[in-house]
């Protein structure tokens, strides 16, 4: 049981360039989350999806984009990569209960 | 204004040395209220949930309390091992939302 998986885990990319980081979850959730993690500020909550085809914004959505195209995936895309956006991106996956993470994606934009 | 705000942002302790850390909250309708642990270059790795007050949840030297407004998490005779950075996270009832505090820094010396 690999619970959630976070690919790449890390990238580096140079500005203006784009990418899409993958989360999958292999237990059946219905929930999902896109966070990102930077000294000081915490988890900030990017975006996030309560079922298949279904998202919503989070805290700080401008710059990223996501896709829920089946339930056990939830795609985070970058479509014009900024320094701003370096940072470890945590994808999540739960129920009502709660949420499992990932082991997180360091991402460098050059 | 922040939804969750965690104190002390870190904590030096003794091993064996007990000891409790903050959480309060600001949300108008609690759907649930998280713990979770993250060590270093690893992803948040969840605890306990508790959704209402007076309620309160153990693992090993952990205990969760939950108020109406604020959350605590005792640390018994802590060892080295349980040093990490603890995180408290909520849900509010009005959308599928979970909102982190920036966490706190626990160093168990031995």
């Amino acid at each position: 049981n690999a619970g959630v998986t976070q690919t790449p885990k890390f990238r580096v990319l140079k500005t203006g360039q784009s990418m899409t980081l993958l989360c999958a979850q292999d237990m059946n959730h219905e929930y999902m989350y896109w966070y990102r993690q930077d000294p000081g500020m915490g988890l900030r909550l990017i975006h996030y999806s309560v079922g298949e085809g279904t998202t919503a914004k989070g805290e700080v959505p401008d710059g990223y984009n996501v896709s829920r195209l089946k339930k056990q995936n939830f795609l985070l895309g970058l479509e014009s990569a900024a320094p701003s956006q370096t940072s470890v991106y945590f994808c999540a996956s739960g129920k009502q209960r709660g949420a499992f993470f990932g082991q997180g994606t360091r991402l460098t934009v050059v | 204004e922040d939804q969750v705000t965690q104190s002390p942002e870190a904590l030096r302790l003794q091993e064996g040395e007990s000891s409790s850390l903050n959480c309060s909250y600001t949300v108008s309708g609690l759907r649930g209220l998280f713990w979770y642990r993250q060590d270093p270059g690893k992803g948040p790795e969840f605890l306990f949930t508790l959704y209402s007050a007076g309620e309160e949840k153990e693992k090993e030297r952990l205990k969760a309390t939950l108020t109406k407004k604020e959350s605590f998490l005792h640390i018994t005779a802590p060892k080295p091992e349980d040093s990490a950075t603890y995180l408290c996270a909520v849900g509010e009832n009005r959308d599928d939302k979970i909102i982190f505090g920036k966490g706190t820094r626990l160093h168990i010396l031995p």
